[in-house]
């Protein structure tokens, strides 16, 4: 089955500051990549697809890039309410396996 | 309004049986791919079990030979049997929907979850 790993794993950053978080699959899965978000207490929510597709009603300031086996999920411009773990997942194929996840809060 | 809500959830003893059921409105069930996905206390998110709109079931290899999922279309509502669990099922089960219909899509709708405790 193919892995997922991201990194960091946590990183802290002030408000404005441009984020990046990486995945990588352990095999190309094209763009069949999505990212979520998951604040504390409550359910996750779709952010990203097809890797670089921004889901409706999902600020801008999010974004997401790559191909293959390395992705990016970048912040342009970190807000309060931005803090969260973020997942990837590869949906090309069962299962449907989630990155370890990266939880971001603010310094 | 699209919305899954799970229910079934709860405390069972370890080698027990537990079914959990999600209702969908908005959308049918039998029209998109339906997953599980849970979460430990304090974990990550862990990818458990999908059926396909032509009715292909995939498991995750920690809990297949164990869980079986289904759907009752009369009944608009996914479905998750639980077998000998363990307590490292111990987490809230979400039910999710992929977002496009009759292909493999992200999730775009999550249900509120349901929490299950395997403990003696």
């Amino acid at each position: 089955d193919i892995q997922m790993t991201q990194s960091p794993s946590s990183l802290s950053a002030s408000v404005g500051d441009r984020v990046t978080i990486t995945c990588r699959a352990s095999q190309g899965i094209s763009n069949y990549l999505a990212w979520y978000q998951q604040k504390p207490g409550k359910v996750p929510k779709l952010l990203i697809y097809a890797a670089s597709t921004l889901q409706s009603g999902v600020p801008s300031r999010f974004s997401g890039s790559g191909s293959g086996t390395d992705f990016t999920l970048t912040i342009s411009s970190l807000q309060p309410e931005d803090v969260a773990t973020y997942y990837c997942q590869k949906y090309n194929s069962a299962p449907f396996t989630f990155g370890p996840g990266t939880k971001v809060d603010i310094k | 309004e699209v919305q899954l809500v799970e229910s079934g959830g709860g405390l069972v003893q370890p080698g027990g049986s537990l079914r959990l059921s999600c209702a969908a409105s908005g959308f049918t069930v039998s029209s998109n791919y339906m997953s599980w996905v849970r979460q430990a206390p304090g974990k990550g998110l862990e990818w458990v079990s999908v059926i396909y709109s032509g009715g292909s079931t995939y498991y995750a290899d920690s809990v297949k030979g164990r869980f079986t999922i289904s759907r009752d279309n009369s009944k608009n509502t996914l479905y998750l049997q639980m077998n000998s669990l363990r307590a490292e099922d111990t987490a809230v089960y979400y039910c999710a929907r992929s977002m496009v219909r009759g292909v493999i899509s992200a999730f775009d709708i999550w249900g509120q979850g349901t929490m299950v405790t395997v403990s003696s």
